[in-house]
């Protein structure tokens, strides 16, 4: 399955838009790009998904670049409730079973 | 979103003792659920995979025989830890999707603790 690459961890303030990235340069043109996030002790939480096209819903918004070597998770204003680990995850969709590796992702921390 | 339950949420058990995790859909039926382990400060491992009515498929270097899966329905996997030891100290997590979603669904995990 292919590899993402993610900065350990990032900073932000209350209220102001983060824009998370992740590199998938060895992506092929089947592989999905999924977001997850967890809180700490918990379990980790859908967040989006897509394909090509930029993709948004209650949560975020992912912007995937034309040649979808990267992408970007949007988060549009950060509260303390954002604070968690996110994961780029390209599943693999061998099979059907669509099985998920969790790299280390990215600690995101949101300063009051 | 589906929701997933798990039971217990903790469990604190001697060192020999077997421990049986539930993972729930509570409204959805997952056709796949699949378990994880996740040490302190690590990320999630996967340990299997499990489709309904069928044997569980485990990752490279997980013990079948001490991590034992059962996927008797659309909505229940349970997982059993045998003779648990203090290094199976963990908090595992389940996740269920079905053929319909791309994404999966996790529980709240179990902490567990081996003395």
């Amino acid at each position: 399955d292919a590899k993402t690459t993610q900065p350990n961890s990032m900073e932000s303030n209350e209220e102001e838009p983060v824009h998370l990235p992740c590199n998938h340069s060895t992506i092929s043109g089947t592989d999905y790009i999924h977001w997850y996030r967890q809180l700490p002790s918990q379990g980790p939480e859908y967040v989006i998904h897509g394909l090509t096209s930029n993709v948004n819903n209650r949560m975020a918004s992912l912007a995937i670049a034309e040649d979808r070597k990267s992408s970007t998770l949007i988060l549009h204003r950060a509260t303390l409730r954002d604070a968690a680990v996110y994961y780029c995850i390209l599943p693999d969709s061998g099979g059907s079973n669509y099985k998920l590796t969790f790299g280390k992702g990215t600690l995101l921390t949101v300063n009051p | 979103g589906a929701v997933v339950s798990q039971h217990p949420s903790r469990v604190i058990c001697k060192s020999g003792t077997s421990v049986k995790i539930e993972c729930r859909s509570l409204d959805f039926q997952a056709t796949t659920m699949f378990w994880y382990r996740q040490f302190p400060k690590q990320s999630l491992m996967l340990m299997a995979t499990s489709n309904e009515g069928s044997k569980a498929t485990y990752e490279q270097g997980v013990e079948k025989d001490k991590f034992l899966i059962n996927h008797a329905s659309l909505t229940l996997s349970t997982l059993t830890v045998t003779s648990a030891h203090p290094e199976d100290s963990s908090f595992y997590i389940c996740s269920a999707r079905t053929f319909l979603w791309d994404e999966q669904f996790f529980g709240p995990g179990t902490r567990l603790t081996v003395l």
